[in-house]
């Protein structure tokens, strides 16, 4: 089975543009969830959804949105983009709230 | 709100040898789980094992162990037998009820040939 897949791998966006990243979940897994990774620490919790409902928010701002689709994939928006905003990005995906499987992320670099 | 927490930024070990990493957590929580991921090079975060709290047994999978001690909100991490294939960036994770995963600072394994 394909695991947790996000595009793109790589994004260059300048200050104040709008990006949006993309995440399948593995087969059967109804729930997605989004973190960022900066260099040299531990992800953050940004964003949760089970069956296309948000079931939990991190501590960010409302420039960043998400949603998940029937299907069960995800988009994770982040508008108005700033220097600080550069980070890895890091999709996990569960079965119901069991253990959380991640995709290879998408390495967002903010000019 | 939980947090955790990794002590140890960096640690070095010989092939073939055994090396343990540390972990503690705050919560007030009495169910949750508890979670070891590495993160290598390629940044792709991997999971290594996982400990419910409700279960006295250390959990075991192949060469890696855990030594859970709920009284005392550790959670360390055992690699027998290290190779080369082990060096990365180790985070311990704790997940609540809630499922959000709260990560540590992370702990950089060097593997000595």
């Amino acid at each position: 089975d394909a695991g947790v897949t996000q595009s793109p791998t790589h994004l260059i966006k300048t200050r104040g543009q709008h990006v949006t990243l993309r995440c399948s979940p593995i087969s059967g897994h109804k729930s997605v969830s989004w973190y960022q990774q900066v260099l040299g620490q531990g992800p953050q919790f940004i964003f949760q959804y089970y069956e296309k409902e948000e079931r939990g928010r991190g501590n960010f701002p409302d420039r960043f949105s998400a949603r998940q689709f029937p299907n069960y994939s995800s988009e994770l928006n982040v508008n108005a983009l700033l220097l600080g905003d550069s980070a890895l990005y890091l999709c996990a995906s569960s079965h119901n709230t069991d253990t959380q499987y991640f995709g290879p992320g998408t390495r967002l670099t903010v000019l | 709100a939980q947090t955790v927490t990794q002590s140890q930024p960096e640690m070095s070990v010989q092939e073939a040898e055994t090396v343990t990493l540390s972990c503690t957590y705050d919560t007030s929580e009495s169910d949750y789980y508890l979670f070891w991921y590495k993160q290598p090079p390629s940044r792709q975060m991997i999971l290594v094992i996982r400990q419910e709290a409700y279960k006295q047994q250390n959990a075991t999978e192949n060469r890696f162990s855990v030594n859970f001690q709920k009284a005392a909100k550790s959670f360390s991490l055992k690699i027998s037998d290290s190779q080369l294939g082990d060096a990365a960036m180790y985070f311990c994770a704790y997940r609540s009820c809630g499922n959000k995963l709260v990560f540590g600072a992370g702990t950089i394994l060097r593997v000595k040939s």
